[in-house]
């Protein structure tokens, strides 16, 4: 689904560094959230935002940090990786009146 | 908060089989049960959904039924074929919109 992007698809960085994770949409949701994927624990919400003005913790949000930019646009960052944040991490909208999430291709991070 | 166990974590059919894949759910508040379909190295995409005024629904060879007073929920695929090998995940979510996901069923369908 190319109406959701994700920059950068793959990143290796050093533990201690500060990185960004963008995600951007043209299908004109008001809702974004982050999710990280890890094996045999399926998708876990990191943060969520239902609008420009609204950002909302998940269940594992401890060394994360958002940014909603824009309606279209919602950053993850981590300011200080360490590597049990090596993970895939995906981006979903949802919207329109509707439940369903539409996800992002993922970013793939290793932190060494 | 809410959580959503799913069951089995990996499910091996021959083709042509019924598959099965179980999951409970703990917020009786929860109305919304979406199930998606991760291919290797794909992103998720979602296959079927229901909602709790609705207690089965099919698309094709997929249908899912929804027990409330029991609290689960289960995805059926029949006459399984080898692209429906992928992960699949339930998740269950209020009408507040925020998903709570299963771990996920790495389903196998051998030719």
């Amino acid at each position: 689904d190319a109406d959701v992007t994700q920059t950068p698809r793959n990143r290796i960085t050093k533990t201690g560094k500060r990185i960004m994770l963008e995600c951007s949409q043209t299908k004109g949701h008001d809702r974004m959230y982050w999710y990280r994927q890890d094996p045999g624990l399926g998708l876990r919400l990191i943060y969520y935002s239902f609008d420009v003005k609204d950002i909302n913790k998940g269940e594992i949000s401890d060394g994360y940090s958002v940014s909603r930019q824009a309606q279209a646009k919602f950053s993850l960052s981590l300011e200080s990786a360490i590597p049990n944040q090596t993970a895939l991490y995906f981006c979903a909208t949802s919207g329109g009146g509707g439940e369903t999430q539409y996800f992002g291709p993922g970013t793939r991070l290793l932190v060494l | 908060g809410e959580n959503v166990e799913q069951h089995p974590s990996t499910l091996s059919v021959q083709e042509g089989d019924s598959a099965v894949i179980k999951c409970t759910y703990s917020d009786s508040a929860s109305n919304y049960f979406p199930w998606y379909k991760q291919e290797l190295g794909k992103r998720p995409q979602l296959i079927i959904d229901i909602r709790s005024n609705v207690g089965e629904k099919k698309d094709q060879r997929i249908a899912v039924t929804l027990n409330k007073t029991a609290k689960h929920f289960s995805l059926h695929i029949t006459e399984t074929q080898p692209e429906d090998s992928a992960v699949y995940f339930c998740a269950a979510a209020t009408s507040y919109g925020k998903l709570t996901f299963g771990q996920g069923t790495i389903l196998t369908v051998h030719p």
